[in-house]
């Protein structure tokens, strides 16, 4: 069964700080891999798309990995800022559906002053 | 951000009543989707649109229909809503299907409850 599972289910740091969210698939035969940012009582948005050949994709102070071996991927966010706040879900799509996509749960960051 | 908007943001309801949710999108794109977002759950697709009068079921599509009569709306229809649908319903628009690397877009969200 199709499923993406990610880690911590919340996470609580410092501004300033950095940290890594984590996310496991099971979505086969693979075609990209999402990571979404959705601020509460919004829809989500984009970070960064990847597909089986990109190892590294950075958008501003985000960095997404993909392995996909183990089929793993992880955000790291640097310098955290109060606006990082914010659900973080990581999304992969399958090569035998077009319209279907499998969704993580998400994790729940928080950003303290 | 994509030029997406859905109507209404709020709604409040009861058992056994007819809702229609409305999504507009001034991006021209073809491809629209629905879904709903529940607490410890991944956001699940409902139903989908790849062009005007063509619609398909997503995996959570009982109890719902949908309707596009042009490109940039796209209905999402609880004939007889259930307390069990109450939840947050986005829209998305893309460009293309998913498994390119186009992003789906987002609207904000209708938040509905049933009692």
């Amino acid at each position: 069964k199709n499923q993406v599972e990610q880690s911590p289910q919340s996470l609580i740091i410092l501004e300033g700080k950095n940290c890594t969210l984590q996310c496991n698939y099971t979505v086969s035969p693979f075609s990209n891999l999402r990571w979404y940012k959705q601020d509460t009582g919004r829809g989500p948005v984009s970070l960064t798309i990847m597909t089986f050949s990109e190892n590294t994709k950075s958008n501003g102070r985000y960095t997404a990995t993909l392995d996909a071996d183990t089929k793993q991927s992880s955000l790291h966010i640097t310098a955290s800022q109060l606006s990082d706040s914010a659900s973080y879900i990581c999304v992969v799509s399958a090569m035998d559906s077009n319209y279907q996509l499998i969704w993580g749960a998400g994790t729940k960051l928080i950003i303290k002053p | 951000d994509a030029g997406i908007t859905q109507s209404p943001r709020h709604k409040v309801t009861e058992t056994g009543t007819p809702v229609t949710l409305r999504c507009h999108q001034t991006e021209n794109h073809r491809y629209m989707y629905w879904y709903r977002q529940d607490p410890g759950h991944g956001l699940r697709l409902i139903h989908y649109s790849y062009g005007v009068k063509d619609t398909d079921k997503g995996e959570v599509s009982d109890g719902y229909s949908v309707s596009r009569s042009k490109t940039e709306d796209f209905l999402l229809t609880l004939e007889s809503a259930t307390s069990s649908q109450t939840s947050v319903y986005f829209c998305a628009i893309s460009e293309s299907v998913v498994r390119s690397n186009q992003p789906q877009h987002f609207g904000d969200g209708t938040r509905l409850s049933i009692l």
